[in-house]
């Protein structure tokens, strides 16, 4: 069973448009969320992290949105650039609870064309 | 700095056979995790620990086994591999509940 799903296996925009990758979680114990990228043949990286006590989590082109009573999480990517084609996933953890152990989604895979 | 360095990044293994996947981190981070990614899925946790000397079983631990004797390394075995454990292995570290730093992954197969 899935405590975090990201819906979409993929997503294409052209560049210098709005991405938009969406993320859906169960556990109403999640209280801090995580957004990774990753290459192929690399290890994904951390891009940007928010805690349920925000809302909203900008930093550069990267926003994060929260959505406790969906239990919903969006990350948008503006502008978006060639270089944004990566997979990208979506992690949750109880960390109020103690449990620093993420639970991971499957991932979107982003392609931005030029 | 390093940071979470894996070994080896390639390997072919038979059924049957034993391996050790290292992983290494200079960052002092207590928390280190392994992970494995099939095609079109997630990371899957397999073991996890949050000190050396203490380790704990994540989502996926059979077949595997672990050690923790300093805060820098993190080995994983596979006793016996079989054809089900052909994946990528990524290891991570972190401090605490901050991001996790994750190693570049191993591709095993076993054939």
């Amino acid at each position: 069973d899935q405590q975090v799903k990201q819906n979409s296996p993929s997503l294409s925009v052209q560049e210098g448009r709005i991405s938009i990758l969406n993320c859906d979680y169960t556990n109403s114990m999640f209280d801090y969320f995580l957004w990774y990228k990753k290459y192929p043949a690399e290890g994904p990286t951390f891009l940007i992290s928010i805690s349920s006590i925000k809302d909203k989590n900008e930093d550069g082109r990267f926003t994060v949105f929260l959505n406790k009573s969906a239990k919903h999480l969006s990350l948008h990517i503006v502008p978006s650039q060639p270089g944004d084609s990566a997979v990208y996933f979506c992690a949750a953890s109880d960390a109020s609870g103690g449990s620093y152990i993420p639970t991971f989604g499957r991932g979107t895979s982003l392609i931005v064309h030029p | 700095n390093a940071g979470v360095t894996q070994t080896p990044k390639f390997r072919i293994l038979k059924i049957g056979q034993s391996m050790t996947l290292q992983c290494a981190q200079d960052m002092n981070h207590n928390y280190m995790y392994w992970y494995r990614q099939d095609p079109g899925m997630g990371l899957k946790l397999i073991y996890y620990s949050v000190g050396a000397g203490i380790t704990d079983k994540g989502e996926v631990p059979n077949g595997y086994n672990v050690s923790r004797s300093t805060t820098e390394d993190f080995p994983l075995r596979l006793e016996l591999a079989a054809p089900s454990q052909t994946s990528v292995y990524f290891c991570a570290s972190s401090y605490g509940v901050g991001p996790q730093h994750f190693g570049d992954g191993t591709r095993l197969s076993i054939l």
